[in-house]
């Protein structure tokens, strides 16, 4: 099956700079790459996706590129904000959705 | 729309006794999965459906059952509760494979 492996499993950034979360894939059939943000209590939230026939997506200071020949995809936040911090999850899904362990990101005001 | 809803909210059972945890959508969903949360290890898939009448193993499936008989509820069975399942478990529906939409989860204690 699926295996997705995230890096970094910490993360702490000064508010304003940019942050880099990184994903691997294993299965060379998957097509969807989704991220998810997940608050403390809670379940996650969708931030950002992308499928396969695309390299590269932005929604306001957060995108996402995809590298299907390396089978790896980058999440990037820009002019982080204290409400960025959170767990954020990786995941690669073509049969069934496969998330990697999580990235928890701290933002210091 | 209420989403995806989980109940319920926390449990603690004994080792060896059973119970359901509920989980339905009113999105009209297909797809709907069941995950475990544990700290360090993400969120991993333990059953899924994508339809009434169909369901499939994920990742870990040992020692939980489901069954899908209508598009709305997908309910995840524990038949004989052990330590090793205390977790926090999420529910999650789509239209395919697509966003996913979780529930806010049910904390589970086996003692």
């Amino acid at each position: 099956g699926e295996n997705v492996e995230q890096h970094p499993s910490t993360l702490s950034v000064q508010e304003g700079d940019s942050a880099v979360i990184k994903c691997t894939y294993s299965d060379s059939a998957s097509n969807y790459f989704p991220w998810y943000k997940q608050e403390l209590g809670k379940g996650p939230q969708l931030i950002i996706d992308i499928r396969s026939n695309v390299g590269e997506k932005k929604d306001q200071r957060i995108a996402v590129t995809l590298n299907k020949t390396a089978k790896h995809f980058s999440l990037h936040i820009t002019e982080t904000q204290p409400e960025d911090s959170a767990v954020y999850f990786c995941a690669a899904s073509w049969n069934d959705m496969r998330f990697g362990a999580g990235t928890r990101l701290t933002v210091k005001p | 729309n209420a989403g995806v809803t989980q109940t319920p909210k926390f449990q603690v059972l004994k080792t060896g006794q059973s119970m359901t945890l509920q989980c339905a959508q009113d999105m009209n969903h297909e797809y709907m999965s069941w995950y475990r949360q544990d700290p360090g290890m993400g969120l991993r898939l333990i059953h899924y459906s994508v339809g009434a009448g169909i369901t499939d193993q994920g990742e870990v499936p040992n020692g939980y059952n489901v069954s899908r008989s209508t598009t709305e509820d997908f309910p995840l069975r524990l038949l004989s509760a052990a330590p090793s399942q205390t977790s926090v478990y999420f529910c999650a529906s789509s239209r395919g494979h697509d966003e996913q939409y979780f529930g806010p989860g049910t904390r589970l204690t086996v003692t």
